[in-house]
């Protein structure tokens, strides 16, 4: 099966700093790459549609120039978590569509737990 | 996006089906269902979708009602590897952008 994998999987980092997250799709190409944010007991929020060599179009309230994303590959796109400050600490995952593949199926990563101290 | 309902938590007994209740009452013409299921501390799965007729897969079946305003994701034999929080979503295919609501946890007892 199709696998997409993110690096990387646990984050630590201080106040003020970037933080770069990849996300790989392994065995496929994929066009279109979403991210998503997750909080402690909540559900997911998509923040983010990537596609490959374009800009990403983010969903209301998301600031992009805070969240940089780029897709500069069929099978990598990243976000940048810019100024990182403790209330972006989440769980952050990605997901790809298959671009040959049949199916309207999304395949995610494990996802990326940044704690921002 | 059309929104969907479901309950906020399901239990099961292992071996025993599952049936999870989906209401998308104002769904339109193109939106597929899907079902996503999210373990502890993972990226969400694919479990299934699907737009008007009944679907099977290994993992689960759909079952959408004839007006399209409802499904129901089965486990056939619930495991306790099947405890997870299930994600029912409406998407239209050519965007594939999916809005995660609240989902069911669903708890497996052996």
């Amino acid at each position: 099966g199709a696998v997409v994998s993110q690096h990387p999987s646990w984050v630590i980092c201080k106040s003020g700093t970037s933080v770069k997250i990849e996300c790989r799709s392994l065995d496929f190409q994929a066009t279109t790459m979403f991210w998503y944010r997750q909080f402690p007991k909540q559900s997911l929020m998509l923040m983010a549609t990537s596609n490959e060599g374009s800009k990403a179009t983010y969903e209301q309230g998301v600031e992009k120039d805070k969240f940089l994303i780029n897709h500069a590959s069929l099978t990598l796109s990243t976000l940048t978590v810019t100024s990182a400050h403790p209330e972006d600490s989440s769980f952050y995952i990605c997901s790809a569509r298959d671009r040959g593949g049949k199916g309207s199926e999304q395949y995610f990563g494990p996802g990326t737990r940044l704690t921002v101290t | 996006d059309a929104k969907t309902t479901q309950p906020n938590s399901m239990e099961s007994n292992e071996e025993e089906p599952v049936h999870l209740p989906c209401n998308h009452s104002t769904i339109s013409g193109t939106d597929y269902i899907h079902w996503y299921r999210q373990l502890p501390s993972q990226g969400p799965e694919y479990v299934i979708h699907g737009l008007t007729s009944n679907v099977n897969n290994r993992m689960a079946s759909l079952a959408i009602a004839e007006d399209r305003k409802s499904s129901t994701l089965i486990l056939h034999r619930a495991t306790l590897r099947d405890a997870a929080v299930y994600y029912c979503i409406l998407s239209t295919d050519s965007w594939g952008k999916l809005q995660f609501g609240a989902g069911t946890q669903v708890v497996v007892t052996p």
